[in-house]
Formats: structure tokens, sequence, C-alpha cells
């Protein structure tokens, strides 16, 4: 059971460019998330969707986008990436109903030069 | 504007003794408390959580305690092990089904033998 997978582990990027990171679950989770963790500041959500087609904004959108087209996947879009993006980003999914246990990926390490 | 505080920053204890981590918050409509584990290089793991209608839970040497009144809950690590050596971040969500957690900051703890 592999749980939340993320790729890459690690990406250095330029100012301006796009890239998608990367995120899948194998629990039939209904509930997924983006976060990114900066020192000193925990970790704040970007984007969330509870289902396949329905995603919605979190904490910190701005410069991110989503989709969600099956259960299983839920990649993060920067569409121009900016140093101020320069984090760990985590994807973590949950049930709905029920527990709110939240299962994180292995996170992605990004830097923006 | 952080909604849940943590401290401290960083914490030292050796084997066998008590950690306590303090997580303060501002928003009274929270009713889900979790502290998560994390480890280097790994995405945070949930530990153990608590609802506001209790005032202590337990879950081996893991403890939780909550102060509705005060706006304050704990986390007491009874016998630390160099196993414990982590970050430990508090949460606290609405009962939205958004399962959007507000992290704290976090707190380096670190188990001497």
């Amino acid at each position: 059971n592999a749980g939340v997978t993320q790729t890459p582990k690690f990406q250095v990027l330029k100012t301006g460019q796009s890239m998608t990171l990367q995120c899948a679950q194998d629990m039939n989770h209904e509930y997924m998330s983006w976060y990114r963790q900066d020192p000193g500041m925990g970790l704040r959500l970007i984007h969330y969707s509870v289902g396949a087609g329905i995603t919605d904004q979190g904490e910190v959108p701005n410069g991110y986008n989503v989709s969600r087209s099956t259960t299983e996947d839920f990649p993060l879009r920067l569409l121009s990436a900016a140093p101020s993006q320069t984090s760990v980003y985590f994807c973590a999914s949950s049930q709905t109903g029920g527990s709110e246990k939240l299962f994180f990926g292995s996170g992605t390490q990004l830097s923006v030069l | 504007q952080q909604q849940v505080k943590q401290s401290p920053q960083s914490l030292i204890v050796q084997k066998g003794g008590i950690s306590i981590i303090n997580c303060a918050y501002e928003n009274t409509a929270f009713d889900y408390f979790p502290w998560y584990q994390q480890f280097p290089g790994k995405g945070p793991a949930l530990l153990i959580a608590i609802r506001p209608d209790v005032s202590e839970k337990k879950e081996g040497r893991f403890t939780i305690s909550f102060n509705k009144s005060a706006k304050q809950f704990s986390l007491h690590i009874m016998d630390s092990q160099p196993g414990d050596s982590a970050t430990y971040f508090c949460a606290a969500s609405l009962d939205t089904g958004r399962r959007a957690l507000t992290f704290g900051s976090g707190t380096r703890l670190q188990v001497q033998p």
C-alpha cells in the first residue's frame, strides 16, 4: 500500500518557469489537499478538493492552480515560479466523514532561483 | 495572523524525562485539535488528537491536555526516548468538512540519551 506519493522529491526552477507537482493516493480518499511548509510558519493550506471535479482555495492560493479529474490524482501547478514559492510542498489526503486523519506524502522540496 | 501559537520553538530533554509542548488558539469555533509528528525528510503523521468535550486524552506515553476556557492545549510525552526526536506540530480545525488544518509553527524536540 503506497499511500500518498509525491513526485518529484526535489526541484530547482528559475524565476518565471512553470511546473507541476504530482500527487497520487491509492486509498480511495475523496479529500486531498496541498500544504506548503516554511521555517517558523508551520504548514499552510494552498488548495484542497473534496472530490473529483471539486476544488477550492485555502489560506495561500495565489500563484498556484489545481484540478481534480480523478479521485487518485491532485496535481499542483505553478504557472510562473517566484522565489517566494521556495518551500517544501506536502500533499495530504483523508476520508470524508468520520476520522479527519490526514495522510501526508513525503514532500517535494522546491527551490526557485 | 497566526491563529495557533506554539511554544517552545525547540526543546532538549534527557532520556526518561517529560517533554511538554504548548499551543494556544484564538478561534473559539475550532473543535478538533490534533498533534502531528514529523521526522526529517518525511511528511507529518498524526500522533494523537482531541475534541473540546474532554479535558485529557492519553495514548501510551503521549497525552493531550485541553483547557477550553484558556483556549490552550498541550502535548506531554512521558518517559521521552531518543526515537521521539522529531518536530511536533499542533493544529486546529473547524468542523466544516474542509479538513483544513491550521498548524502551529512547530517544536523541534531533541531527546538526549
